[in-house]
C-alpha cells in the first residue's frame, strides 16, 4: 500500500553514464515533483508536473530530463552524469498543485565515482 | 522569488522539555507553511500545516505560530521524546509558482 515509491533506493555509477529513477504514486493526484537533497540536506525542487505537464522547471542542467507517460508516474532521467550529481533525489505528490501536502518517496541516494 | 532562512541547525534537549525551531520567509505574499519531519533514510513527512489567516495551530504535543506582519513562523514540539529526533524542515509556498521554498533543516536531538 505504497503511496509514493521510487526505483531503486540506492544507485551507484560511473561518471559519465546515463541513469534513470522512476517514480510510481498511487494516491490519485494531479501533480508530481522531483527534489534533490545535498550532503547539507538542503532541499531543492528540480521539476513539476500536473498531468503530465512540466509546470515547474527549475534551473537545472538539462542533463536532467522528466519524463511523465501519465499521472501516475514520473521518471528523472541524467545523462553525462557528473560527481556534483551525487545527492539523494526525492519524488513527491500533491492531490493538486499548489498550496496542499506533498507526499514523498523514500529516495533515491545517488552515487557517481 | 521566496526565500526561508531557519534556525537552529541543531538543536539538542532533554526528554521532556520542549523544542522550538523558527523560521522567517521573504515573501509577504505567501500564504501556505507547512512543516516536515525527516527521520534517518526516509523521505520528508508532513507534521503540520498553517495558513496565512490563522495566526496558530495546534496537534495534541505541536503547535505552530505564524506571525504575518514580522514574516516569520515557528514550530513548538512540546513534552519531547525521544522518537520526535529526526531533520525537521520548515517551507513556504511561492505564490507566483505554487513550489515550496524549504528552509535549510533543524536537526533535533532528544536526549532519553
Amino acid at each position: 500500500d505504497t503511496a509514493v515509491s521510487q526505483t531503486p533506493k540506492y544507485l551507484v555509477t560511473q561518471m559519465g553514464n546515463d541513469k534513470s529513477i522512476k517514480c510510481e504514486q498511487n494516491l490519485g493526484h494531479d501533480t508530481m515533483y522531483w527534489y534533490k537533497q545535498d550532503s547539507k540536506k538542503f532541499l531543492k525542487i528540480m521539476f513539476s508536473y500536473n498531468n503530465k505537464e512540466l509546470i515547474i522547471n527549475e534551473t537545472v542542467p538539462n542533463r536532467f530530463s522528466p519524463k511523465s507517460p501519465d499521472k501516475a508516474h514520473l521518471n528523472l532521467h541524467i545523462n553525462s552524469l557528473e560527481l556534483g550529481d551525487s545527492a539523494v533525489y526525492f519524488c513527491a505528490s500533491s492531490q493538486v498543485r499548489g498550496d496542499n501536502e506533498q507526499f514523498f518517496g523514500p529516495g533515491t541516494r545517488l552515487t557517481v565515482l | 522569488g521566496e526565500n526561508v532562512e531557519q534556525h537552529p541547525s541543531t538543536l539538542s534537549v532533554q526528554e521532556g522539555d520542549s523544542a522550538v525551531i523558527k523560521c522567517t520567509y521573504s515573501d509577504s505574499a505567501s500564504n501556505y507553511f507547512p512543516w516536515y519531519k525527516q527521520e534517518l533514510g526516509k523521505g520528508p513527512q508532513l507534521i503540520i500545516d498553517i495558513r496565512s489567516n490563522v495566526g496558530e495551530k495546534k496537534d495534541q504535543r505541536i503547535a505552530v505560530t505564524l506571525n504575518k506582519t514580522a514574516k516569520h513562523f515557528s514550530l513548538h514540539i512540546t513534552e519531547t521524546q525521544p522518537e520526535d529526533s529526526a531533520v525537521y524542515f520548515c517551507a513556504a509556498s511561492d505564490r507566483n509558482t505554487g513550489k515550496l521554498i524549504f528552509g535549510q533543516g533543524t536537526t533535533l536531538q532528544v536526549k532519553p
